[in-house]
């Protein structure tokens, strides 16, 4: 079974702070690696990662992927109130029965405090 | 919001029933997945559809069936409800092999 990692599960930290979400993943050959924030119900996508040591970046967030040693960041700096929510990694296998099957990992609780 | 709507918001049922859950995808798009979340857990793939035709299926009972239409909306049907069958159910449409987009959820709960 393809397995996605994320560390921390949960993380608390002040408005202004710069955080790093992990994401490492068992999945030796994928299509992509996305990244999803969760806040009430719906996961809204954020980034999606194909090629290894491209950054990919949206205001206050970035992302990069390692497709050497399997893992992800999710970085966010200037932390805000509205930043608190899930972070979720998921991943794409490239087989043909699986893709478009996205694998995901439990999540990173961020709760941002003012 | 990303065009993909779910209904029920939330339902309620008990242990031997039956449930369908209703999505409709964003415009445009021919594929819906379903996944399942439970509490503190990741969403877990159930099955996709493309074009009304099942296109893979994760580790689940045959007592999870699912429907695509051709307006590409879709259903999913759960008989037998147990338990652990609680759980927020998201729907996500994309073109095939294509970024996917989650509706809001319908969060089920068996009693």
């Amino acid at each position: 079974e393809d397995k996605v990692v994320q560390s921390p599960l949960s993380l608390v930290v002040h408005e202004g702070d710069t955080v790093t979400l992990n994401c490492s993943y068992e999945v030796t050959n994928f299509r992509s690696l996305l990244w999803y924030k969760q806040e009430k119900k719906a996961p809204t996508f954020l980034f999606m990662l194909t090629s290894s040591g491209i950054e990919k970046k949206s205001g206050r967030l970035s992302s990069i992927l390692d497709k050497k040693e399997l893992f992800s960041i999710l970085n966010i700096t200037a932390t805000q109130t509205g930043d608190s929510a899930v972070y979720l990694c998921a991943v794409e296998p490239l087989r043909g029965s699986t893709l478009g099957r996205l694998y995901f990992g439990r999540g990173t609780q961020l709760t941002v405090w003012p | 919001e990303t065009g993909v709507t779910q209904s029920p918001t939330h339902l309620i049922k008990t242990r031997g029933q039956q449930v369908t859950l209703r999505c409709s995808s964003q415009s445009g798009h021919n594929t819906v997945s379903w996944y399942q979340q439970a509490l503190g857990q990741g969403p877990q793939f159930i099955f996709q559809y493309y074009r009304e035709e099942e296109n893979g299926r994760g580790n689940f009972p045959p007592r999870f069936s699912g429907l695509q239409f051709p307006n590409y909306s879709s259903e999913l049907n759960v008989n037998a409800l147990e338990l652990d069958d609680s759980a927020l159910y998201l729907c996500a449409s994309s073109l095939v092999a294509d970024t996917q987009y989650f509706g809001p959820g319908t969060r089920l709960t068996v009693l």
